[in-house]
């Protein structure tokens, strides 16, 4: 069956550093890839989405690659901030219409 | 716009009593979801409605949870007897059909917070 795997251990950064997440999965093929934040007590919230023809998607200070031959995908938060501390899921879909398979989450700590 | 509403946002009872939760989705979305999240894993999808109809509701566990979303609205989940293992927190989703015709972003509402003593 589908596996997916998220950094095993809580990832603790110095503020305005490159923090580095990766989603490895396998026995899947997925169609599209997404990144999710969670807080606290709260639902997930949307960040990027990057699709299995595209190498790398950005949006402000977040990166997405998505390598279908290694089946990884990295997510990159450059010059972090202690806000962004949260844990963040990854996500695959094989259609529109088909059901995301969530990762288990990598809980991420900026330190001031 | 508002967000997806979730009711109650705590909910405590003892194992085999029953519990319902409540969902009512972004206005215009067809597509609901519940998901079920243990602590320390990720959100596991138990059923998926697309208007009033159920798309996928192969991980619900059956015997003991239903679910439905009568008028293709907002949506109740029930456990009927509750488990200590059902301990976790529910919640629930909606997207709408994008530029592409997919609905792969989904707005997720708080969650409830169930804990079976």
């Amino acid at each position: 069956s589908q596996k997916i795997e998220q950094n095993s251990e809580a990832l603790n950064i110095q503020e305005g550093k490159t923090a580095t997440l990766t989603c490895n999965y396998t026995n899947y093929s997925p169609a599209y890839l997404q990144w999710y934040r969670q807080d606290p007590g709260r639902g997930p919230v949307f960040l990027l989405l990057i699709r299995e023809n595209e190498k790398e998607k950005r949006k402000e200070r977040l990166k997405v690659t998505f390598d279908t031959t290694l089946k990884q995908s990295l997510f990159h938060i450059t010059a972090s901030q202690p806000a962004d501390s949260a844990t963040y899921l990854c996500a695959l879909g094989k259609t529109s219409y088909d059901k995301v398979i969530f990762g288990p989450g990598t809980s991420l700590s900026v330190i001031p | 716009e508002a967000g997806v509403a979730q009711s109650p946002r705590y909910k405590i009872i003892e194992k085999r009593q029953s519990v319902a939760f409540w969902c009512n989705p972004i206005s215009g979305h067809a597509t609901l979801y519940w998901y079920q999240q243990i602590l320390g894993q990720g959100p596991k999808l138990l059923i998926q409605f697309q208007n009033n109809g159920v798309v996928d509701d192969s991980q619900l566990p059956k015997d003991r949870f239903s679910a439905e979303r009568l008028k293709g609205v907002d949506s109740t989940l029930k456990i009927q007897p509750a488990k200590l293992e059902d301990s976790a927190v529910y919640l629930c989703a909606s997207s709408s059909l994008g530029l592409a015709g997919g609905q792969e972003t989904q707005y997720f509402g708080p969650g409830t917070r169930l804990l079976v003593l």
